[in-house]
């Protein structure tokens, strides 16, 4: 199985600032007959279901605010949030859909600092 | 507007059985895979089991083949997980999930197992 490995665990950031979430995978997530990268994003707030933010480790789901991007290739990724509003605080997740079985990273939980 | 509506949760003792379902409205169910993904009380998501367009592809976690069953039916534009032989450890909020391909791009609210004795 893929493992996901999420860093920091938690992070606080002051509103306005840049967060960044990092997320490793155990093996490489670039496909070389598609030459994509098969891992995206998502944020859960408390009390929701996840919500899809990027996928294709840099493509923005329709609708999310431009603030969130995602770069990375191969096992090193990142998710960037360039200026921090109060209502991006909920818990950050990166997955992988390279092959079964999907996994998930740990979460990052992002707060107000 | 794109609907998923998980039901069928609740308590279960060991051992015991439940049947999700997933009811899918606002789109057509048989365009997509779809995927079930669960989350234990205060815990991480984990993915449990997917299945393509046809039924003809399923794909499940380790720890739950051979005890849980995905299904569908296209023309309900619905789902299904069958759970057997629930452990404690399966005690999770289970959501419904639609897939572009792999890409868990809509989830219901989701549905609470409680495996307990």
């Amino acid at each position: 199985d893929i493992v996901m490995t999420q860093s920091p665990d938690s992070l606080a950031v002051s509103l306005g600032e840049r967060a960044t979430i990092n997320c490793k995978s155990s093996q490489s997530l670039l496909s070389s007959s598609t030459n994509k990268d098969y891992i995206a994003w998502f944020q859960q707030k408390p009390g929701q279901p996840p919500k899809l933010l990027i996928y294709w480790a840099s493509t923005r789901e329709s609708g999310v605010p431009d603030r969130f991007s995602g770069s990375g290739s191969g096992t090193d990724f990142t998710l960037t949030i360039s200026s921090l509003q109060a209502e991006d605080v909920a818990v950050y997740y990166c997955q992988q859909y390279y092959g079964a079985p999907i996994t998930f990273g740990q979460g990052t939980r992002l707060e107000i600092k | 507007e794109v609907q998923l509506v998980e039901s069928g949760g609740g308590l279960v003792q060991p051992g015991g059985s439940l049947r999700l379902s997933c009811a899918a409205s606002g789109f057509s169910l048989r365009h997509y895979w779809v995927h079930w993904v669960r989350q234990a009380p205060g815990k991480g998501l984990e993915w449990v089991a997917n299945i393509n367009e046809d039924g003809s592809e399923r794909f499940y976690v380790d720890s739950v083949k051979g005890r849980f069953t995905i299904s569908r039916d296209n023309a309900k534009n619905s789902m299904y997980l069958q759970m057997n032989s629930l452990r404690v450890e399966d005690t999770a909020v289970y959501y419904c999930v639609r897939g572009g391909g792999w890409i868990l791009d809509y989830w219901g609210q989701g549905t609470l197992v409680t495996v307990s004795s």
